[in-house]
């Protein structure tokens, strides 16, 4: 069964500090992966969207890496802000062919930036 | 332009009662979702469709009902509600399978 694993589940760190923030995935054949933020009471946003080919990608002070070989990502967020606080979802999507079931999302990081 | 909309923002149902949920995208995108959320569960995929006219069962259809008569409309219906219906769903929307999905506010459900 595709699955995929986020940790920490939260997270609490200090204004200006750095953080990452871990996923873990089992699915199969791979597409691509995607890191949203959801702040509180609102829908998910798309920060990144990696194909297997990518790396690193960056989107302002947060950049995504992956490692498709040991089906890992990261979340990096640098000089965190006050607006960071929000949760963060990994999507995998496993789509060769067609199918939105084919999306696997995580169950989110909850971070929370304190002054 | 206003992306992806949802209303109603809040709805208070009685056990056995119907509603329908509107979705509206104005980008044009073939494919739209309706999700639901729960706390400690993550999102997971009621029903989607892939163009006006379609729509395909998720990971968890049981108890909903969607249509897709206009492409910039997925409407979401629940004929008889019931408690474990409670939940807040999220209408989303993609340019294709593989692009990113820009989702609605979302539509905060109680079912007494």
């Amino acid at each position: 069964k595709n699955q995929v694993e986020q940790s920490p589940q939260s997270l609490i760190i200090l204004e200006g500090k750095n953080c990452t923030l871990q996923c873990n995935y089992t699915v199969s054949p791979f597409s691509n992966l995607r890191w949203y933020k959801q702040d509180t009471g609102r829908g998910p946003v798309s920060l990144t969207i990696m194909t297997f080919s990518e790396n690193t990608k960056s989107n302002g002070r947060y950049t995504a890496t992956l490692d498709a070989d040991t089906k890992q990502s990261s979340l990096h967020i640098t000089a965190s802000q006050l607006s960071d606080s929000a949760s963060y979802i990994c999507v995998v999507s496993a789509m060769p062919g067609g199918g939105a079931d084919g999306l696997t999302f995580g169950k989110g990081t909850h971070l929370i930036i304190q002054p | 332009n206003a992306g992806v909309t949802q209303t109603p923002k809040f709805r208070v149902l009685k056990t056995g009662q119907s509603m329908t949920l509107l979705c509206a995208q104005d980008m044009n995108h073939e494919y739209m979702y309706w999700y639901r959320q729960d706390p400690g569960m993550g999102l997971r995929l009621i029903h989607y469709s892939v163009g006006e006219g379609t729509t395909a069962k998720g990971e968890v259809p049981d108890g909903y009902n969607v249509s897709r008569l206009k492409k910039q409309n997925f409407l979401l219906g629940l004929e008889s509600a019931a408690p474990s219906q409670t939940s807040v769903y999220f209408c989303a929307s993609s340019y294709s399978i593989r692009s990113r999905q820009f989702f609605g506010p979302g539509t905060r459900l109680t079912v007494l």
